[in-house]
């Protein structure tokens, strides 16, 4: 089975500019999950979703992050305008519901750098 | 994954001993426990869960220890392969009915598996 989808894998542009992360979740999965990993703050919850719906974004860092989740297979993080101290490393995840034991299942991630 | 290299706790362990690895946490009223493995360049990967109605729990080579009185979690691997070395995190969802399932990460022990 396939797991979590991410692309790209590696992304790097310039301060200023948009950036587009997509993430795929595991076929039948209802939660999403988008997070941050850099080196000083470890693993950072941003936002999740419950079938498609956000839940909580209180994670999100401001307004120039926006996530969207148009349907069940697909949902995007958007940074608008990006800047040097959003380079980190972006994960999405998954689970089956948002229930306590439904263990969250993590793509490989999107490594973004900002020029 | 972007790992917090300068700053993890680093175990060193012997192949074919075991290994254990410590989490705290200090939330009282965390529901659910997760251990991940995250290996170079690759998201979080599920290992093991445990509910706070439990105090062990035992997979493949692991089993996890959960002590409520002192908040403590820890994960012990049998046998440590190479393919062991890693960072691995301990996660908490700490209040399930307000929040769902939001999960808190630890900072991550990286494992270093000598032949």
């Amino acid at each position: 089975d396939a797991g979590v989808i991410q692309s790209p894998r590696h992304e790097v542009t310039e301060m200023g500019q948009e950036v587009t992360l997509r993430c795929k979740p595991i076929s039948g999965h209802n939660s999403l999950f988008w997070y941050r990993q850099t080196m000083m703050r470890g693993l950072e919850l941003l936002i999740y979703f419950n079938n498609n719906v956000p839940i909580d974004d209180s994670g999100m860092p401001e307004d120039r992050f926006s996530a969207k989740m148009p349907n069940a297979s697909f949902s995007t993080l958007k940074i608008q305008p990006s800047e040097p101290r959003d380079s980190a490393v972006y994960f999405c995840a998954s689970s089956l519901d948002r229930g306590v034991n439904q263990p969250q299942h993590f793509g490989d991630g999107t490594r973004l750098s900002i020029l | 994954g972007e790992n917090v290299g300068l700053h993890l706790p680093t175990l060193s362990v012997q192949e074919g001993d075991n290994s254990i690895i410590n989490c705290a946490y200090s939330n009282s009223a965390s529901d659910y426990f997760i251990w991940y493995k995250q290996e170079s360049g690759k998201g979080p990967q599920f290992i093991i869960d445990i509910r706070s109605n439990m105090d062990k729990r035992q997979g493949q080579r692991v089993t996890v220890l959960l002590n409520k009185t002192v908040k403590h979690l820890s994960l012990q691997i049998a046998a440590t392969q190479p393919g062991d070395s890693a960072v691995y995190f301990c996660a908490e969802i700490a209040n399930f009915k307000a929040a769902g399932n939001k999960l808190t990460f630890g900072g991550g022990t990286r494992v270093l598996v000598k032949p």
